[in-house]
């Protein structure tokens, strides 16, 4: 069964450094979503990719920032100058879209920022 | 603004016995429902969803769960629950006002199966 990939599973920074975020969506899949959950919260929604650029993003998504569609299977996150309250799971999800549909997530990738 | 709420942060169920996890839906609208499971240090894996049609929803690992729109409920539940059920469950609702049909999660129920 086809699944949604992450990597890595977890990653340690330093503040005020860059991190990428990476994410093989399911192949026929059109529509891309990064979310978070900081530990004890809520799963939250940052941002949707759809047709080479964001649909959609929430007020959590800042100018730190990014996403990119660099090649025809990759998804990343980028963030650019890391802070503290960014340690979370980050979880990429893809759908087929519309409504009806499934978003199908990945394992998740655990930042810490230290 | 379309939101799920789950009023158990905690749920103890016998394994043997049945389980029922709560939801409650607000929705402008029909509403499409889902409810995803995560177990420890792993992803979010879809169980079950409702868009339309029956309100019985019959999902993986023996899950279903039942639609009731007089009620704005979509609970999970298990005829009898394994040991292996205990995870953390989100309830979820597809915001019908997001143009990118993003979903909204409800807090989450920590399911324990005691032997």
């Amino acid at each position: 069964e086809p699944e949604v990939t992450q990597t890595p599973s977890h990653q340690v920074t330093q503040m005020g450094q860059e991190v990428i975020l990476r994410c093989v969506p399911i192949s026929n899949h059109l529509y891309f979503y990064w979310y978070r959950q900081i530990l004890g919260q809520k799963v939250e929604f940052l941002v949707s990719f759809y047709n080479n650029e964001i649909s959609e993003k929430s007020e959590i998504f800042d100018d730190q920032f990014s996403v990119e569609r660099p090649d025809g299977s990759n998804f990343t996150l980028k963030i650019r100058s890391t802070k503290l309250e960014d340690s979370a799971m980050y979880f990429c999800a893809s759908t087929d879209g519309g409504l009806a549909d499934t978003q199908y997530f990945g394992p998740g990738t655990r930042l810490t920022v230290l | 603004a379309q939101s799920v709420a789950q009023p158990e942060d905690q749920v103890n169920v016998a394994e043997g016995n049945p389980l029922t996890v709560k939801c409650t839906y607000s929705v402008s609208g029909n509403p499409y429902l889902f409810w995803y499971v995560q177990y420890p240090n792993r992803g979010l894996q879809f169980l079950l969803k409702y868009i339309t049609g029956d309100n019985l929803v019959k999902g993986s690992y023996g899950f279903e769960a039942e639609f009731n729109k007089s009620q704005t409920s979509f609970h999970l539940k298990k005829p009898s629950a394994l040991v292996s059920d205990s995870a953390l469950y989100f309830c979820a609702v597809r915001d019908l006002y997001s143009s990118a049909s993003k979903i909204i999660f409800g807090s989450g129920t920590r399911l324990s199966i005691r032997p």
